[in-house]
């Protein structure tokens, strides 16, 4: 199974602030990862497929880069509404693995 | 608008079953598979399985084999889970989500609300 590991597990930062995320595969994906926001309560929701597509209607201030092992997610300017879990989700070969999740807190 | 709306939470007791159904609003249900996926309390997403709404051909999750079952009732554009022998570390909240094949790449373009499935004795 291709393992996921992102960093950090958690993250503080303050409205306005540009935070970037890692997600790294234990193998290479080429660029079959997409990035989900999940609030608390709620479903999780696309950001980005394919490494670096912005989902229809999803902020620009949220972008996507990488390939094969090592994959980022940024947020541009962080909004109170960015308070979420962040996961990263690979589709290279079954079974499809998430990572751990990296959770956003607004100072 | 896609929708895929949910059944209701359910508590059962370990060793039963539950079956966990998703109706599928506003596209062809037929043209894109259905995934599963769990969140313990307390922890990540957990990939369940996923079934092809056309041929009903499923891919599960290997820790679960041989207790999920995924089906259809596409007459209805119902997706359905079933998980039996129902063990605590079951408790979680389930969710189905829309595959999207777009341009070569996978990824889950809607999901349901979810349904907490408690476990308890």
């Amino acid at each position: 199974d291709i393992q996921l590991a992102q960093s950090p597990s958690f993250l503080s930062a303050s409205v306005g602030d540009r935070v970037t995320f890692t997600c790294r595969a234990s193998q290479g994906i080429t660029s079959s990862l997409a990035w989900y926001q999940h609030r608390p309560g709620k479903a999780p929701k696309l950001l980005i497929y394919a490494a670096s597509t912005l989902q229809s209607g999803v902020p620009s201030r949220f972008s996507g880069s990488g390939s094969g092992t090592e994959f980022t997610l940024t947020i541009s300017s962080l909004q109170p509404e960015d308070l979420a879990t962040y996961y990263c989700q690979q589709f290279d070969s079954y079974p499809v693995t998430f990572g751990p999740g990296t959770k956003v807190d607004i100072k | 608008q896609v929708q895929l709306v949910q059944s209701g939470a359910e508590v059962k007791k370990p060793g039963a079953s539950v079956k966990v159904s998703c109706k599928a609003s506003n596209y062809t249900f037929t043209n894109y598979p259905i995934t599963w996926v769990r969140q313990v309390p307390g922890q990540g997403l957990e990939w369940v399985g996923w079934m092809n709404t056309y041929n009903g051909v499923t891919n599960y999750a290997q820790k679960l084999q041989g207790r999920v079952s995924m089906t259809t009732d596409t007459s209805t554009s119902t997706a359905y889970m079933e998980l039996r022998s129902l063990r605590s570390d079951d408790t979680a909240v389930y969710y189905c989500a829309r595959d999207q094949y777009n341009s070569g790449w996978y990824y889950l373009d809607y999901w349901g609300q979810g349904t907490l499935v408690t476990v308890s004795s």
